[in-house]
């Protein structure tokens, strides 16, 4: 079955700087790639997904980038605000099985 | 606006109780699906359904059985509450399996003494 590794799984950057953070899949059938974000005491909300038709994807200051070939896909957040502190999960989904998601990166942004 | 509602926020259980955690979907979804959240170990698929009356066992079933009776509403049993089965539990419902977002209810903390 499908296994997501990410990494790191935490992170501590500066206000106002980039995070980055990284998920490798093992299933190639896999073809949906969901990011979830989860503040603290809340559920996990979806901020951005995307195909594998598509190489990357962008929504404001986060953007998405997928390597098929590499089996790996990362979560670009620019311009690192402190409401950015959160739980990220990355995911993948072959439609075959339900989501697998990675085991969380905890981003805290210091002001 | 889309909802998933989880019966109770929190749950203290003693050992050996049989535990009812309901989760209800008000968007129509075929798909629903039970997540136990530990720290350190992220989102792990205890049992999922794509269909009424279908269940599908995912990671960690052992302990754990499901209900679904009506597209709306997905059961969660716990049939004999241990204590290493205190947790977070999330219930989730998506449209389309392998396409489309899935959707978190709040969480159960479920405390088993």
């Amino acid at each position: 079955g499908e296994n997501v590794e990410q990494h790191p799984s935490t992170l501590s950057v500066q206000e106002g700087d980039s995070a980055v953070i990284k998920c490798t899949y093992s299933d190639s059938a896999s073809n949906y790639f969901p990011w979830y974000k989860q503040e603290l005491g809340k559920r996990p909300q979806l901020i951005i997904d995307i195909r594998s038709n598509v190489g990357e994807k962008k929504d404001q200051r986060i953007a998405v980038t997928l390597n098929k070939t590499a089996k790996h896909f990362s979560l670009h957040i620019t311009e690192t605000q402190p409401e950015d502190s959160a739980v990220y999960f990355c995911a993948a989904d072959s439609g075959n099985t339900p989501l697998v998601f990675g085991k969380g990166t905890r981003l805290s942004v210091i002001a | 606006d889309v909802k998933v509602t989880q019966s109770s926020r929190y749950l203290v259980k003693r050992t050996g109780e049989k535990v009812f955690l309901e989760c209800v979907q008000d968007m129509d979804h075929e798909n629903m699906f039970w997540y136990r959240q530990d720290p350190g170990l992220g989102l792990r698929l205890i049992y999922f359904s794509y269909d009424v009356k279908m269940k599908e066992k995912g990671d960690i079933p052992e302990g754990y059985s499901v209900s679904r009776e009506k597209k709306e509403r997905f059961s969660l049993i716990l049939e004999s509450a241990s204590t290493n089965q205190t947790s977070m539990y999330l219930c989730a419902s998506s449209l389309i399996q392998g396409m489309t977002e899935a959707f978190f209810g709040q969480g159960t903390r479920l405390t088993v003494v």
